[in-house]
């Protein structure tokens, strides 16, 4: 079993959908998690960054992290076009492992 | 804003050939990674280097060498390259280790 998984979609929405992206983990000693996307061809850009429990917003973003449930959302509100991409989530705990990466899940939001 | 730059951007090698992918940040990061990403495999961590003069295998290292060559470029070799590490490699950096990466634009690698 993987240390974070995602599922890998596609998931497929119309613009100005509400998009949920989950991710599950399964080292309860994990604290900093972080959302990345992913372009075609292109390199992955750090979206949120988020530690401990609850949610954190940032414009039409927000992560929630559930510590007890060992799980990462992050929601999109008013989905555009452009936020078609393939969106990661990472984990650190912050004693000496290494950031790891979920698989990753491809959004595509259409217009 | 360069930020972390990758060279080459594409290559094709044959088995058995060698070949040095190149990294350099000019964010003042001390740490360095190599990731490998493959489809439906997600970003897989070959090596890494938290600081400058130290180097550590991470999930994946087997084929692979590393030099970080001073605080701003870590390099990544192939020795002998197999059809196995046809991928998109990607090089990232962090102001400490395993904190928000930031990475390159990849290089997307066959070995035929």
């Amino acid at each position: 079993q993987k240390e974070v998984e995602q599922d890998p979609g596609p998931l497929s929405v119309p613009e100005g959908a509400i998009v949920s992206l989950n991710c599950t983990y399964s080292n309860s000693a994990f604290q900093y998690f972080m959302w990345y996307r992913q372009y075609s061809r292109k390199g992955p850009e750090l979206l949120m960054y988020t530690y401990s429990s609850g949610n954190k917003e940032d414009g039409r973003f927000t992560a929630q992290v559930d510590k007890s449930s060992k799980y990462i959302s992050l929601f999109i509100r008013d989905s555009q076009p452009s936020d078609s991409a393939t969106y990661l989530c990472a984990r650190n705990d912050n004693a000496g492992n290494m950031l790891t990466f979920g698989g990753g899940t491809r959004l595509m939001v259409k217009p | 804003n360069a930020g972390v730059t990758q060279t080459p951007k594409f290559q094709v090698l044959k088995t058995g050939q060698s070949m040095t992918l190149q990294c350099a940040q000019d964010m003042n990061h001390n740490s360095m990674y190599w990731y490998r990403q493959d489809p439906g495999m997600g970003l897989r961590l070959i090596y890494y280097s938290a600081s400058e003069g130290t180097t550590d295998k991470g999930e994946v290292p087997n084929g692979y060498n590393v030099s970080r060559l001073n605080k701003r470029e870590f390099s990544l070799r192939l020795e002998s390259a197999a059809p196995s590490q046809t991928s998109v490699y990607f090089c990232a950096s962090s102001e400490v280790k395993d904190t928000e990466a930031f990475f390159g634009q990849g290089t997307r690698l066959t070995v035929v």
